[in-house]
């Protein structure tokens, strides 16, 4: 399978402990966007990434989240000193320039 | 008040109904995307649009740029057309943003 994967799907911590997840997109894609989605909710812009570079971060993404993408490759997105309200799903998704993006199946982080 | 607005928010259909979404935005935009999402949450791209129409089987999506307006039709609906379909748009700036979704059931 060649599509986009996120590792882990399920993640359940408690508040105040710092998680990673990681995404790998689609070999051949250059964008690679991280997104979150509450329940009932549509999903929300956090951050993307050309190649290396994080072109843009929304103002969603506060102090305590990071995301790197060292190679141009995988992705990892890093939230420190989780909070309750830090639970939702966390999506990836990635495409080549301005073309359709794909999705992968998404980290449910729960916090305790 | 969302850059991106759905309607409806929940929409009931018998099989072989004829459906339609409606999405509406209030940015300047590069493309349109429709979304899909099965309970679980995947997300399925269903179309990326700038202008015009695209056809894919039995779904129709629409753009009509001047009136910021797009809308996803489903033709002959099926019980396995049940999904959120979400509308979400590309910024000029680069940023996506995202209606809330249209809940979609479809009975036998």
């Amino acid at each position: 399978d060649t599509g986009v994967s996120q590792d882990p799907r399920h993640k359940i911590t408690k508040r105040g402990q710092n998680v990673t997840f990681r995404c790998d997109p689609i070999s051949e894609h250059n964008r690679l966007y991280w997104y979150r989605q509450t329940l009932g909710q549509g999903p929300e812009f956090l951050t993307y990434f050309q190649n290396e570079a994080q072109l843009e971060k929304s103002r969603l993404l506060s102090d305590r989240f990071s995301a790197e993408r060292p190679k141009g490759s995988f992705s990892t997105l890093e939230i420190q000193r989780t909070e309750q309200g830090d639970s939702a799903m966390y999506l990836c998704a990635s495409s080549q320039d301005f073309s359709e993006q794909f999705f992968g199946p998404g980290t449910r982080l729960t916090v305790l | 008040k969302n850059e991106v607005e759905q309607s409806p928010q929940n929409l009931t259909a018998q099989e072989g109904e004829f459906i339609t979404i409606n999405c509406s935005y209030s940015v300047g935009i590069s493309a349109l995307h429709w979304l899909q999402q099965h309970p679980g949450g995947g997300i399925v791209s269903l179309f990326m649009l700038s202008s015009g129409k695209k056809k894919h089987g039995r779904l129709i999506a629409t753009i009509n740029i001047q009136e910021k307006h797009s809308s996803l039709h489903i033709t002959a609906s099926h019980p396995r057309d049940s999904a959120v379909y979400i509308c979400a748009v590309l910024r000029t700036g680069n940023q996506f943003y995202f209606g809330t979704g249209t809940s979609l059931t479809v009975i036998p």
